[in-house]
């Protein structure tokens, strides 16, 4: 069975500093990673994934994400956050496979809140 | 380019009352088609997923059923809604074939409050 926890209920930063979201996975096998953000009252807007190849991944909006198969995680990163990304964060997980359809496994969410 | 339209975007419903939520898909072919359900403003959770027309699958037992009568339109229904129905669903696409490397693409959801 696939499994994500994002360990942070909620993560406050200032306007300016890094931001970074943790996420953990467990998938047997090697992982589709992805993480999502929905803003209020919308729906889920796909920021990046992790396929293969190299770790660092980069994607929509100046975020980025790091790859970490020795320590399953898979955190995403921002250098220097805007209050506009504040928004509410998901991982989520598929089993690497290519022969077949496979469910994602969303995390529970991290509510960022960026402040001026 | 491929969107994504669902509608209505807010419905109020009362306890047994019918239901029919409607997700349209422009711009993809035979896409594999998600319906979700985005309880108190987090976790997801995946009530059916439909990889071609007439081809519907069940995640949980509930008091909704889905159907995919064209390759591009899936929709949400019930018969009689019960107040725990209320929540935010969210229809997805994602491209076929490709196994688990393509994205969910979302719509921008319906929320669905039972009274």
């Amino acid at each position: 069975a696939q499994s994500v926890a994002q360990p942070e209920d909620q993560v406050n930063v200032a306007e300016g500093n890094p931001l970074t979201v943790k996420c953990t996975y467990s998938v047997s096998g090697n992982p589709y990673l992805f993480w999502y953000v929905q803003y209020p009252n919308r729906g889920l807007q796909f920021l990046l994934k992790y396929i293969t190849g190299d770790n660092l991944v980069k994607g929509s909006y100046g975020f980025e994400a790091e790859f970490n198969k020795s320590q399953t995680s898979f955190h995403l990163k921002k250098p220097s956050a805007l209050v506009s990304d504040s928004a509410l964060y998901f991982c989520a997980v598929r089993p690497g496979r290519d022969d077949s359809w496979g469910k994602f496994q969303f995390g529970a969410g991290t509510q960022v809140v960026v402040t001026p | 380019s491929q969107t994504i339209h669902q509608w209505p975007a807010t419905l109020v419903q009362p306890v047994g009352s019918p239901l029919s939520l409607e997700c349209t898909v422009e711009g993809t072919s035979n896409p594999n088609l998600y319906w979700y359900r985005q309880a108190a403003g987090r976790g997801l959770q995946l009530l059916f997923y439909s990889v071609g027309i007439g081809q519907i699958s069940s995640e949980v037992p509930q008091n909704l059923s889905a159907s995919r009568p064209q390759d591009r339109q899936f929709i949400l229904s019930s018969k009689k809604l019960l107040l725990s129905d209320s929540g935010f669903y969210l229809c997805a696409w994602s491209v076929a074939g490709q196994g688990g490397r393509p994205p969910l693409h979302f719509g921008n959801g319906t929320r669905l409050t039972v009274t």
